[in-house]
């Protein structure tokens, strides 16, 4: 089983639309949640950073953790054709130099 | 914000050859820095953690004598893929932590590398 778990997709949706994209995982010394947006052939760029359980908002964009059942979720609100792309979540034990657990990504579409 | 430089963009070379990849942070010091290799619309697979001036840590499975990690400054990590063979053929992305600049980890723009 891998530690982190992603639907790789692929999402296609209207533009407009609420996106919600997953991940789960089986490391419960995970603390810290990130989700990273990438283009095709290009390095991926931090969206969105969590500490343990809770919801942050910045945008359009939303990310919820659930630690009591190790589920992370990233939300997007009337979405852009700007927002095709790929959406890896990523996790960390600690705090500082420490390694990234990737999913796979999910690779996203929207429609004009 | 924290930039981190990465070059080649994209290299082509013969087997048997050596690449070097640079991955310098711009604006910041980088004691550490990860590589990465990414398979296509496969996630990051971390291959080795960069230390400045310290040997590099490498992920179980990865040859170290085929990937040869050199981090001799605060701001410039060099991955050099030696006897380049075709499976070696991937994009390769490095990242490090911006300190200064709160939680993050900043990528580069990775090295799409083809080995013919």
């Amino acid at each position: 089983q891998k530690e982190v778990e992603q639907d790789p997709g692929p999402l296609s949706v209207p533009e407009g639309a609420i996106v919600s994209l997953n991940c789960t995982y089986s490391n419960s010394a995970f603390q810290y949640f990130m989700w990273y947006r990438q283009y095709s052939r290009k390095g991926p760029e931090l969206l969105m950073y969590t500490y343990s359980s809770g919801n942050k908002e910045d945008g359009r964009f939303t990310a919820q953790v659930d630690k009591s059942s190790k589920y992370i979720s990233l939300f997007i609100r009337d979405s852009q054709p700007s927002d095709s792309a790929t959406y890896l979540c990523a996790m960390s034990a600690g705090f500082g130099n420490e390694k990234l657990t990737f999913g796979t990504g999910t690779r996203l579409t929207i429609i004009p | 914000g924290a930039v981190v430089s990465q070059h080649p963009s994209r290299v082509i070379c013969k087997s048997g050859t050596s690449v070097k990849i640079e991955c310098r942070s711009l604006d910041f010091q980088a004691t550490t820095m990860f590589w990465y290799r990414q398979f296509p619309k496969q996630s990051l697979m971390l291959m080795a953690t960069s230390n400045e001036g310290s040997k590099a840590t490498y992920e179980q499975g990865v040859e170290k004598d085929k990937f040869l990690i050199n981090h001799a400054s605060l701001t410039l990590s060099t991955l050099t893929v030696t006897s380049a063979h075709p499976e070696d053929s991937s994009f390769y992305i490095c990242s490090a932590e911006n300190r200064g600049g709160g939680y993050g980890y900043t990528f580069g723009s990775g090295t799409r590398l083809t080995v013919v």
